[in-house]
């Protein structure tokens, strides 16, 4: 079935570990995006990407990292997790940056 | 500071009858506007769109209408059912104008229960 994937599911981290969510998209979109959740904040963006090879800062970017070396695939890494970044984190892709987005299952986070 | 606001935290409906969102945004440049329905333990869907040139957009039991006047736009569910209980968000872009081409501003959400 076509659609975004992220892994894991679910980690609890220690802090100060370091972290990679992963996204994977089959859909072919140019444009992919790291969004958390937060009880009472909805959803922030953190970095983004319109195309394979580049990448952006969102709303919240501070602590964490992205890469874009394919059109399928943008991880988002945490280099030294605080506990501050215990949250769900939400991959999004959208065919190019002005087309609704399509969220992937989400991957809850606790650091420790 | 929040670009798009849910003011309605949550909402309470019984089935059957309307279930009216409300979203309120600041930004001017803003000229697509979406909404996204959460349940829990899974990613927002896409539900609607609306785009600055229409006043009403509707897809089945969904409507979107937006007041370009008053920076306002309201999400109209008739009849509502049990099965739309969930989180609703509203977000907004600008497509063709401002220096963030297509990034999604997102209202916090509105919990909406349907009970029957």
């Amino acid at each position: 079935i076509a659609g975004i994937t992220q892994a894991p599911t679910s980690q609890i981290l220690a802090a100060g570990r370091r972290m990679t969510l992963r996204c994977t998209q089959d859909m072919r979109h140019n444009a992919m995006y790291w969004y958390r959740q937060d009880l009472g904040l909805g959803l922030r963006l953190i970095h983004y990407s319109n195309t394979a090879g580049t990448t952006g800062k969102g709303e919240v970017p501070d602590g964490y990292s992205v890469s874009r070396a394919n059109t399928d695939d943008f991880p988002l890494t945490l280099a030294s997790a605080v506990p501050s970044q215990t949250s769900v984190y939400f991959c999004a892709s959208s065919a190019d940056s002005y087309n609704e987005q399509f969220f992937g299952p989400g991957t809850r986070l606790t650091v420790l | 500071d929040q670009q798009v606001k849910q003011n309605s935290p949550s909402l309470s409906v019984q089935e059957g009858r309307i279930s009216i969102l409300n979203c309120d945004y600041t930004n001017s440049m803003f000229d697509y506007f979406l909404w996204y329905k959460k349940y829990p333990a899974e990613g927002p869907t896409f539900l609607i769109s609306i785009s600055s040139i229409k006043d009403k957009n509707e897809d089945g039991r969904f409507t979107v209408f937006l007041n370009k006047s008053a920076k306002h736009l309201s999400l109209h569910i008739v009849p509502s059912q049990p099965g739309d209980s969930a989180v609703y968000f509203c977000a907004a872009s600008a497509r063709w104008r401002g220096s963030t081409l297509g990034r999604l501003y997102f209202g916090r959400g509105t919990q909406l229960t349907v009970w029957p």
